[in-house]
This record gives C-alpha cells, structure tokens and sequence, in this order.
C-alpha cells in the first residue's frame, strides 16, 4: 500500500514569517506529485502538478521542489499572510490521474 | 465561472437509508474522481470514471457503494443501508485526466446518524 506522509501535520506562525512542509513518498513508479491548498468551506485549489526531478515550481510567494529519487517534496511559503492559511495536501498521482493524499499540514497564520 | 458542482452540501440521514450524491463536472472533462474524507485523513480515492464507464473502482469500501457516470457527465455516488462509518467529505473532481490539473467541488458532508 502506497503511503504519502505529510509533516508537520500543523503549525502556527506569525504574518510575514517564511515556512516550509514536507511530503514524502514511495519513490517507485512515480508518475506525479500535486499540491492543493484547502480552506475552510471552499474546494481544494491545485497548487502545483510535478512530474521531474529536480522540478521546482512557483506561483507568487508559494513555491515547490521535487526529489522523486529519494521520495520527498517540499513546500514554501514566503512572507506568510492570514489568507495564507488552509491545509496544505500532497497527493501521489497514479498513472491515471487517481490521487493518493498524505493527511495535510494545517497552517494558520496569526495577523 | 462553472466549477464542479456537487449537491447536496449538507447530508444528514439515519442509519440504514440511502442516499445518493450528485456531482456535475466541468463541462467537456472526461475524466471524474470521487473522494472521501474521514475527520482526521486526508482524501481517500474511491473511483475514476474515463468517459461513461468506471476505469477504477479499487477505492470503493464495499459493495452497499456504487457510483454511475450514464452520459459521460453528471455522475452520482450512491450508497446503501448507510452506517455511521460513511459520515465524512465525500468529494468530486472533474480534469481530462493522467496527471493533468484536476478541479474539485466542495464536497457533500454526509452525516449518518
């Protein structure tokens, strides 16, 4: 059974700090790695889709590396804002697009 | 814009019924997913549907789930003699399938009670 772990599983910063997650992976049959932030009462919003080693990704302050060899994915945030916080999930792609998700870091960012 | 459209949002049902749950894709996705989130996990896959047909059913817990896909669209998940083990998010999305961008809903809360 393929098992994606998340860590930390919450965490607390202030606005304007800078913070970072991590997923790590089953490094076999890797096909894709996908980031979607979740709040509260809204639909979980893709982040990112990574498929390369090495791939490092960004989207305004959010950005993203992956390490398929050794099986671990990292997420940044820099300057944390209050709308910044959601849960973070990170979810192994199978060869058909079906996700495998890891339980989420909750992030919340006090103002 | 259309999203993925799931109703209802709320569900509270006693033990023993059954519920249905819709989702309405974005239009032209041929690719569906159903989720399922219990309190305290991350989304657990159910199953895929490529077109009309279902390409992967593994994540189905047991045979009173069951989900159709009729016109390759709208799709409902459909679960018999409901236990309170089902509570949880169940979640859709829609995207054109592989490891493309896949859109959720915001999910069905089912509470059985």
């Amino acid at each position: 059974i393929l098992n994606v772990e998340q860590s930390p599983q919450s965490l607390h910063v202030q606005e304007g700090d800078s913070t970072n997650f991590t997923c790590s992976f089953p490094s076999s049959n890797f096909y894709a790695l996908h980031w979607y932030r979740w709040e509260t009462a809204k639909s979980p919003e893709a982040l990112f889709v990574m498929t390369l080693n090495g791939d490092e990704k960004k989207k305004g302050r959010i950005s993203a590396t992956l390490n398929t060899k050794e099986g671990y994915s990292y997420l940044y945030i820099k300057g944390s804002q209050p709308e910044d916080s959601a849960t973070y999930l990170c979810a192994l792609g199978g060869s058909q697009g079906n996700l495998i998700f890891g339980k989420g870091t909750k992030l919340s960012v006090k103002p | 814009g259309a999203g993925v459209s799931q109703t209802p949002s709320n569900k509270v049902t006693e033990k023993g019924k059954y519920v249905e749950l819709r989702c309405d894709p974005i239009s032209g996705h041929t690719a569906l997913y159903w989720y399922r989130q219990s309190l305290g996990q991350g989304p657990e896959f159910l199953i895929y549907f490529q077109g009309t047909g279902a390409a992967d059913d593994s994540g189905l817990p047991n045979d009173r789930f069951f989900a159709v896909r009729p016109e390759g669209s709208v799709s409902t998940l459909k679960i018999q003699r409901t236990e309170r083990g089902d509570s949880a998010v169940y979640l859709c999305a829609s995207g054109a399938g592989g490891n493309t961008e896949a859109f959720f809903g915001q999910g069905t809360r089912l509470t059985v009670v």
